[in-house]
């Protein structure tokens, strides 16, 4: 089946670094890909996607490039702020017909910014 | 636009009891999925609902179960609460289309089974 995974946590920066998450999937069809973002006490938030190959996501200042060849979608930020702590997920989604959406997620990676 | 909101919040239920949440979905969206997230996991898929019938189910058993009515909300139903069942439960709504338009996530309610 369809599957999602991500580089372990947790991560630690300090603020105004380079941030990488990798993100890597399996799928059988053609998959959308998300990233969403999850605060503490919070539920998931969508941060970006990208419906098909060498589609770029972006969303404050966050991005990702879906990859078909080596079936990647890594979030990248070029400067990173306090304000970014938080869990990240990565999932893809496949479309089943009249059948909706099959969702699956990654295992999260935690990020913690300090100042 | 109104969001997804889920209610209660907390929720402290024994073991072997019933328990439902409840989620209302955002406004124009016609289909609702529930997941399950653990602690320091990722969602997991319950099931999915839409015209008020259940069109996806993952890997949970039937003592999972659910309801979507008319106005699009939903009920999620546990019964024989087990210690496992301890999570955060989370309901997502979306538009039935084609275009693999993303889900909208409520805050989500923390089951603790003791």
């Amino acid at each position: 089946g369809d599957s999602v995974t991500q580089m372990e946590g947790p991560v630690t920066l300090s603020e105004e670094a380079f941030l990488t998450i990798n993100c890597t999937y399996t799928a059988t069809g053609y998959p959308s890909l998300f990233w969403y973002v999850q605060y503490p006490g919070e539920g998931l938030q969508l941060l970006l996607k990208a419906t098909k190959a060498d589609d770029k996501g972006s969303n404050k200042g966050f991005e990702a490039t879906y990859r078909k060849e080596t079936t990647s979608f890594h979030l990248e930020k070029g400067s990173v702020q306090v304000s970014d702590s938080a869990v990240y997920f990565c999932a893809l989604s496949d479309h089943r017909g009249n059948y909706g959406q099959n969702f699956v997620f990654g295992p999260g990676t935690r990020l913690s910014v300090l100042p | 636009e109104t969001g997804v909101t889920q209610s209660p919040t907390h929720l402290i239920k024994t073991r072997g009891q019933q328990v439902t949440l409840r989620c209302s979905s955002q406004s124009g969206h016609n289909t609702v999925s529930w997941y399950q997230q653990a602690l320091g996991q990722g969602p997991q898929f319950i099931f999915q609902y839409y015209r008020e019938e259940e069109n996806g189910r993952g890997n949970f058993p039937p003592r999972f179960s659910g309801l979507q009515f008319p106005n699009y909300s939903s009920e999620l139903n546990v019964n024989a609460l087990e210690l496992d069942d301890s999570a955060l439960y989370l309901c997502a709504s979306s538009r039935m289309t084609g275009d693999n338009s993303p889900l909208h996530f409520g805050n989500g309610t923390r089951l603790t089974v003791t």
